[in-house]
């Protein structure tokens, strides 16, 4: 099955810092989503982005499906931004179950 | 829109007795997923459903998991008889077709249900 890969493992932030999380896949792929487990375990949606680039407020998303990667940018770190986020992915065979990369957990100090 | 949502959010019991855990999805929504989530091999899925009928349940670690659903708005997973090491959170999550050909839809999740077995 497909492979995701999410780096790095663990991030620590200063309040106010910008941050890049990067999620590789290891095939072609229909469906991209990432999500962010705060500390109550809750999982929430991010972004839907099987391809190109999206904003929410201070998160941004960009997906290059062709070379297998998508990237999350967290701006102006807040403490609230702590957790731990998963990219997930389903490959292009139809298969509706999207598989789960192991996560970068963040933490942002005051 | 009220979202997924599963009972009991919090079950504690004993090794051998039987689990019960529930799920309504999101109304309109034809797939729904079960996932389970331990520190040692983080969000792995147990099976899918699409309109009612298993899809893919490779997932299900042995004979004593079993989940069903008799309707479109309510989905059941039943474990008999129940060990410690089953202790785990047990998301419950749906989604509605994608669109195009191959689309997948988005995915949303339920609040899960923290299982632990002593």
């Amino acid at each position: 099955g497909i492979q995701v890969e999410q780096s790095p493992p663990d991030l620590i932030l200063q309040e106010g810092a910008n941050s890049t999380l990067r999620c590789n896949f290891s095939d072609s792929v229909n469906n991209l989503q990432w999500f962010h487990q705060n500390p109550w375990g809750q999982l929430i949606n991010l972004f839907y982005i099987p391809s190109g680039t999206k904003q929410n407020g201070r998160l941004s998303a960009t997906t290059v499906a062709t070379e297998r990667y998508s990237l999350l940018y967290i701006s102006s770190s807040q403490t609230t931004d702590s957790g731990v986020y998963f990219c997930a992915v389903a490959d292009d065979t139809g298969r509706r179950a999207l598989t789960f990369g192991s996560g970068t957990r963040l933490q942002v100090q005051p | 829109d009220a979202g997924v949502i599963q009972s009991p959010r919090h079950e504690v019991t004993e090794m051998g007795q039987e689990v019960t855990l529930r799920c309504k999805p999101i109304s309109g929504h034809d797939y729904l997923f079960w996932y389970r989530q331990t520190m040692m091999r983080g969000l792995e899925l147990l099976i899918y459903f699409n309109n009612n009928v298993p899809i893919d349940d490779s997932g299900m670690p042995e004979d004593r998991f079993s989940a069903k659903m008799p309707n479109a708005s309510f989905s059941t997973l039943k474990i008999q008889p129940s060990e410690p090491r089953d202790s785990a959170v047990y998301f419950c999550a749906s989604s509605a077709p994608g669109t195009g050909f191959r689309g997948t839809g988005e995915l949303f999740f339920g609040e899960g249900s923290r299982l632990t077995v002593l």
